[in-house]
């Protein structure tokens, strides 16, 4: 199946620093990619979708200027928590949809997630 | 709103069993349905999926059902073994291509 790379897997920032996590589909373009945050023994909670060369849509009740998207390629997203704080210690994943796929048959296609740790 | 809801307490069963996982919806009409596994710190890894004019769907050890009446989908993984312990997630299709995920049930199957 298509690989969807994320970067870092685990970090570690101070409170009040940035932290970029990279997503890359490593061998499939990705018109698509989308943001979730997940909490222990929670749900995956969808925080936006990034569509290549347009702004992202953000889910109700995320900060748009305290998580930024970037989609600048087919085969990239970058996802940075800006001014971090403790509270936002979670688990970041993305996910990318081909660029050829039709909604009804494609799977989504995860990374493996980032531990985000904010001290 | 729309909810989601699976089997609330970990499943914990005997290898060689058929475990079933539940997963119920309200307050949406999905086009179609998926199944996910995850593992501990890890993302979440495609099983299945079923779109809303099937009512069944198998793979190898796993089958899923999908009852739009009901609202309801069921996940059966047939002689379990040790190894298909994780958290399974179901998740709802939803315009744009976004995933509504359920909270996940906890599989431990055991020797």
């Amino acid at each position: 199946g298509a690989v969807v790379s994320q970067h870092p897997s685990r970090v570690i920032c101070k409170s009040g620093t940035s932290v970029k996590i990279e997503c890359r589909s490593l061998d499939f373009q990705a018109t698509t990619m989308f943001w979730y945050r997940q909490f222990p023994k929670q749900s995956l909670m969808l925080m936006a979708t990034s569509n290549e060369g347009s702004k992202a849509t953000y889910e109700q009740g995320v900060e748009k200027d305290k998580f930024l998207i970037n989609h600048a390629s087919l085969t990239l997203s970058t996802l940075t928590v800006t001014s971090a704080h403790p509270e936002d210690s979670s688990f970041y994943i993305c996910s990318a949809r081909a660029r050829d796929s039709t909604i009804m048959n494609t799977e989504a296609f995860f990374g493996q997630g980032t531990r985000l740790t904010v001290v | 709103s729309q909810k989601i809801e699976q089997n609330s307490e970990a499943l914990n069963i005997q290898e060689g069993k058929t475990a079933t996982l539940t997963c119920n919806y309200t307050n949406y009409s999905p086009a179609y349905l998926q199944w996910y596994r995850q593992d501990p710190g890890r993302g979440p890894v495609f099983l299945l999926l079923i779109r809303e004019n099937e009512k069944e769907k198998r793979k190898e050890r796993l089958k899923v059902t999908f009852d739009t009446t009901l609202k309801q989908s069921l996940f059966h993984i047939t002689a379990s073994q040790p190894a298909d312990s994780a958290t399974y997630l179901c998740a709802l299709g939803a315009e744009g291509g976004k995933l509504i995920f359920g909270q996940g049930t906890e599989l431990s199957v055991k020797p």
